[in-house]
């Protein structure tokens, strides 16, 4: 069975500070996708990024990393110098591929104050 | 921004009614979603589709029923509403190609709620 753990479920942080958002991950299967999505006090789901199980080099967009190990079945994702405007909730998310079902987490809702 | 449209954004409903729920995509993808969202649950799946009159059961398809006649089109009916299916409704879209599993892009989301 496939399972996604987002232990933290809600964080607060001071504008500037660096946040990491835990994501760990069950399956069987060696083909696999990881997901990172947004959602916004307005409601809406956005794409972050996208991870398959034969690529563990990890990402820098701007202010967001992530870092993957499949060693420890985690997908971290970490905000440097976070902003008021990251305030959200962060969704990980796995896929099997060939099952096309994707397994969403609970959601961790970051607080960023002023 | 991927083309998903859904319709109603807002309902509210008696208890016993049934409501359909519609989701409109523009971009040709071969799947498409429904999901729940409630507080502490993130996202459940209900039902999903992988092709015209192609569709499977999620985690949570009690109670729900699915079609899909077109392409762009993909309809959640709850035949008989409950108040247990208060809740905020997600569409989603996604497409595979090249061994790949591509992510999915969600719709607006539709705010339901039974009396």
């Amino acid at each position: 069975a496939q399972k996604v753990t987002q232990a933290q479920t809600e964080i607060s942080v001071v504008e500037k500070e660096d946040v990491t958002l835990d994501c760990v991950y069950e399956t069987r299967d060696t083909t696999y996708y990881l997901f990172w999505y947004k959602q916004p006090p307005s409601g809406e789901l956005v794409f972050l990024i996208r991870r398959n199980s034969f690529d563990e080099q990890n990402e820098i967009s701007g202010r967001y990393s992530w870092n993957f190990q499949k060693s420890t079945s985690s997908f971290n994702f970490t905000i440097t110098a976070s902003q008021v405007v990251d305030s959200a909730v962060y969704f990980c998310a796995l896929i099997i591929y060939n099952f096309n079902k994707f397994y969403f987490g609970s959601g961790t809702k970051l607080n960023v104050k002023p | 921004d991927a083309g998903i449209t859904q319709s109603p954004r807002h309902k509210v409903t008696e208890t016993g009614t049934p409501v359909t729920l519609r989701c409109h995509q523009t971009e040709n993808h071969r799947y498409m979603y429904w999901y729940r969202q409630d507080p502490g649950h993130g996202l459940r799946l209900i039902h999903y589709s992988y092709g015209v009159k192609d569709t499977d059961k999620g985690e949570v398809s009690d109670g729900y029923s699915v079609s899909r006649s077109k392409t762009e089109d993909f309809l959640l009916t709850l035949e008989s509403a409950t108040s247990s299916q208060t809740s905020v409704y997600f569409c989603a879209i996604s497409e595979t190609g090249q061994g790949a599993m591509y992510e999915q892009y969600f719709g607006p989301g539709t705010r339901l709620t039974v009396t």
